[in-house]
């Protein structure tokens, strides 16, 4: 079974630049999850879809962060603009409906100058 | 918003060497889970423990959950270079609606 892939692997961006970052679950898992960890930190919710609803955003800093998961399958997650603390790892996770763990993906590495 | 603490923040041990990690909160927590972390990769699922009192074995790793559902143990017993990891606990709040990470516990395991 193949797990959730993320790309790009790595970011590098000035502030103020726009960046997106793509995930795309294990098949089947109908809940999506977007995690900001930056260094030194546990991981934070952004965004939790359910197929291609958002159950909880809270979290998510919606004057630059936008996601979208249109299909229920693959996601996006978009800055725009980029501030210097917007530097982490972003993590997608995904899991099956009505269960609670989640697989990650390798997470995308944004690096703000 | 539920808090999950996690102590030591940083462990270095030598391989062989038993230690135990601990995760806690003021909240009661439906369920909790262990994740472990290394570098450049995203957390892995160890464990879900769910009723108060709980323990689980995972070969050499141990996993307890408090008795009022607040507070989680991970032992290693004779820890081997390959446990080295970022361990984080997670968990829901008892209703079930927030999801959240502790900061975790860096583990280096010298040979």
């Amino acid at each position: 079974e193949a797990g959730v892939a993320q790309s790009p692997r790595y970011k590098i961006i000035e502030k103020r630049q726009s960046v997106a970052f793509w995930c795309n679950p294990i098949s089947g898992h109908a809940t999506l999850y977007w995690y900001q960890q930056i260094l030194g930190q546990g991981p934070k919710l952004l965004i939790q879809f359910q197929n291609n609803g958002v159950v909880d955003d809270s979290q998510l800093p919606k004057d630059r962060f936008s996601a979208e998961r249109l299909k229920g399958v693959d996601s996006t997650l978009k800055i725009q603009p980029a501030k210097l603390e917007d530097s982490a790892v972003y993590l997608c996770a995904s899991s099956p409906s009505g269960r609670r763990e989640q697989f990650f993906g390798p997470g995308t590495r944004l690096t703000v100058l | 918003t539920q808090l999950l603490e996690q102590s030591p923040q940083f462990l270095s041990i030598q391989e062989g060497e038993n230690l135990t990690v601990y995760c806690n909160s003021s909240s009661v927590f439906s369920s909790l889970q262990w994740y472990r972390q290394e570098p450049g990769e995203g957390p892995v699922l160890l464990v879900t423990v769910v009723t108060g009192g709980e323990v689980k074995k995972l070969k050499r790793l141990t996993f307890q959950f408090g008795d009022a559902r607040k507070d989680s143990s991970l032992h290693i017993t004779a820890a081997q270079t390959g446990d080295t990891g970022l361990y984080l606990c997670a968990g829901f709040d008892n209703y079930g609606q927030n999801f959240v990470f502790g900061p975790g516990t860096r583990l280096s395991v010298l040979p």
